[in-house]
């Protein structure tokens, strides 16, 4: 069983929608938690960074923490078709920035349809 | 401000070659990252350097090795290319040695025949 676990979708949405990706994790020292977007031909960009359990909100995206249940969500609000690509949960149980102690999940590959 | 640039982009290969990668980080970023990616493994870390010198290095042979110049570009290695070694090499740069925020460059797709 990996560390990380993320649905590889596809997931495929119509504009507008509500989109929830999620990645669950067996390491309960984990604390530090990021979703990357990644575009096709690209390389990932930080979308979220939160530390421990909780809520955080920026623009049409908002991270949650479940601490207790080990998952970690990524929600999109109105979503655009630029909104199409593949979103990667990293975690780590060290400060952000310690690169070797980051565990990657697979990444969930989304199509937002006009 | 210009990317993370990485050259080549796309590289084919035979087994038991060698390869180099080439990584230019943002300006006046100093720690540069490298990062394996395949669809059954997903993001692994390779290596990081930092004022040239190796900081951190991941779960991968000595075939795989890296460096890094007084201009904080930065190279990696492959020697005897396996099949197994065929993915999207990424690199990623941040300002300084433990940053939060890292930013990646399109990669180099290597393919080994």
């Amino acid at each position: 069983q990996k560390e990380v676990e993320q649905d590889p979708g596809p997931l495929s949405v119509p504009e507008g929608a509500i989109v929830s990706l999620n990645c669950t994790y067996s390491n309960s020292a984990f604390q530090y938690f990021m979703w990357y977007r990644q575009y096709s031909r690209k390389g990932p960009e930080l979308l979220m960074y939160t530390y421990s359990s909780g809520n955080k909100e920026d623009g049409r995206f908002t991270a949650q923490v479940d601490k207790s249940s080990k998952y970690i969500s990524l929600f999109i609000r109105d979503s655009q078709p630029s909104d199409s690509a593949t979103y990667l949960c990293a975690m780590s149980a060290a400060p952000g920035g310690n690169n070797r102690k980051l565990i990657w999940g697979l990444g969930t590959s989304l199509a937002v349809n006009p | 401000k210009a990317g993370v640039t990485q050259t080549p982009r796309y590289l084919i290969k035979t087994r038991g070659q060698q390869v180099t990668l080439s990584c230019s980080p943002i300006s006046g970023h100093r720690s540069v990252s490298w990062y394996q990616q395949t669809p059954g493994q997903g993001l692994q870390f390779l290596f990081e350097y930092f004022s040239e010198t190796q900081r951190n290095k991941g779960n991968f042979p000595g075939r795989f090795s890296g460096r890094q110049f007084s201009n904080s570009r930065s190279e990696m290695n492959v020697s005897t290319l396996e099949l197994g070694d065929s993915a999207l090499y990424l690199c990623a740069s941040s300002l300084s040695e433990g940053a939060e925020t890292q930013y990646f460059g399109p990669g180099t797709r290597l393919l080994v025949l």
